[in-house]
């Protein structure tokens, strides 16, 4: 079994509607990510979570929210979906300390009509 | 706040020859710098970093990569490439507020 879940896998929505991704981790990890990837951006920072009562926004928080239900489980909210939030969307999570690597899920791809 | 640019968008390599998928970053403070791959449909896997010490660092499946402080930069390489090697590298980097800031991507593209 994967140690980082994310449900679903793929998504294909309309715009104006309420999207919730989820991430759930059995790594045991404290820290929490997600990310967006667009081709030729990389990888963006959206949320981010260092334990269940820390919650932070990243680079392009905007237009998204999240809720830290427990150490395991991470999800990510799309309050009305716009098109340019079409991206394949990943959940990482790590332990403490700047030179620990992040380990992530395989991602949701996300399309909205 | 800190930075990392992949000048190189594809690389492509005979089976069998070195690689180097080039990374140049900036930060503020000490770099701490990583490599990863994705495969297809598949979310990123860590490959290598550097906190301190050699500036060679050896990783996964034969990688290395090389920590140049004078040029900021810090280039995957593998000195004999393998058809399976073929995906999209990305390099990132984190200072010490933790906040980690990934490359575009490189796709690296072994033929036979």
């Amino acid at each position: 079994d994967a140690d980082v879940t994310q449900t679903p896998r793929n998504r294909i929505t309309k715009t104006g509607k309420r999207i919730m991704l989820e991430c759930s981790q059995t790594k045991g990890h404290d820290r929490m990510y997600w990310y967006r990837q667009d081709p030729g951006l990389g990888l963006r920072l959206i949320y981010y979570s260092f334990d269940v009562k820390d919650i932070n926004k990243g680079e392009i928080s905007d237009g998204y929210s999240v809720s830290r239900q427990a150490q395991a489980k991470f999800s990510l909210s799309l309050e009305s979906a716009i098109p340019n939030q079409t991206a394949l969307y990943f959940c990482a999570t790590s332990v403490k300390g700047t030179n620990q690597p992040q380990h992530f899920g395989d991602g949701t791809r996300l399309s909205i009509l | 706040a800190q930075s990392v640019a992949q000048p190189e968008d594809q690389v492509n390599v005979a089976e069998g020859n070195p690689l180097t998928v080039k990374c140049t970053y900036s930060v503020s403070g000490n770099p701490y710098l990583f490599w990863y791959v994705q495969y297809p449909n598949r979310g990123l896997q860590f490959l290598l970093k550097y906190i301190t010490g050699d500036n060679l660092v050896k990783g996964s499946y034969g990688f290395e990569a090389e920590f140049n402080k004078s040029q900021t930069s810090f280039h995957l390489k593998k000195p004999s490439a393998l058809v399976s090697d073929s995906a999209l590298y990305f390099c990132a980097v984190r200072d010490n507020n933790n906040d980690m800031r990934f490359g575009a991507g490189t796709r690296l593209t072994v033929k036979p």
